[in-house]
């Protein structure tokens, strides 16, 4: 059965504290690997797609990598602005049509 | 703001009246998908549509549940004889073919509760 599984369900940070966040999947033939990022009572922010092992992306303070198993969101020295959801999320069905999402991890970050 | 728009964002109403959303998506994507997500989830794949085409339907999409695209343009999301258990946040997401990279965009959700 296709599942992606985020950990941990929730991270508590002091701003400047570097730390990283896990998403293992176990998808037939990974089309992609995407994160999103959900702040309170809004839609998931789209942030990174990784297609294939070893592909490494990065914006601002963020750096997703990905295996063949799991991918990894690098979050180094973090604001409080940083404070959110994160979701990885995979295409379970042929294309892109159909992603199926990982529970998130809640990231707070205290000054 | 050329971002996915959904309306209204938020709907309170009584068990067992029927409720409708609309998703206009952005403006050069051919496909859209409707999602729900509960409290501590990750969103739940619902529909998709390919211009006007229906092409996918989640099972967790029961015959209370319907979506049209009626010109490949704006949605709508109907739910009918609405129960507890459909309170959620109803997300609308929009990609397009041509970028063949398949990152979706979410709109800002429309929030459900049924008292």
């Amino acid at each position: 059965e296709d599942q992606v599984t985020q950990s941990p369900e929730a991270l508590r940070l002091q701003e400047g504290e570097s730390s990283s966040l896990n998403c293992s999947y176990t998808v037939s033939g990974l089309r992609g690997l995407f994160w999103y990022r959900q702040d309170p009572g809004k839609g998931p922010e789209f942030l990174f797609t990784l297609y294939s092992a070893g592909e490494e992306k990065e914006k601002e303070r963020l750096k997703a990598t990905l295996t063949k198993k799991e991918s990894f969101l690098h979050i180094t020295a973090p604001k409080p602005e940083d404070s959110a959801t994160y979701l990885c999320a995979a295409p379970i069905s042929g294309g892109y049509n159909k992603l199926i999402f990982g529970a998130g991890t809640r990231l707070a970050v205290h000054p | 703001d050329t971002g996915v728009s959904q309306d209204p964002r938020h709907k309170i109403t009584k068990r067992g009246q029927n409720v409708t959303f609309r998703c206009d998506p952005i403006s050069e994507h051919n496909r859209l998908y409707w999602y729900r997500q509960t409290l501590g989830q990750g969103p739940e794949f619902l529909t998709y549509f390919q211009n006007e085409a229906q092409l996918e339907k989640s099972r967790l999409l029961s015959d209370r549940f319907s979506a049209e695209r009626p010109k490949g343009s704006f949605s709508t999301l109907e739910i009918q004889r609405t129960e507890q258990g459909d309170s959620a946040m109803y997300l609308c997401a929009s990609s397009s073919r041509r970028t063949g990279s398949g990152e979706q965009y979410f709109g800002p959700g429309t929030r459900l509760t049924v008292t």
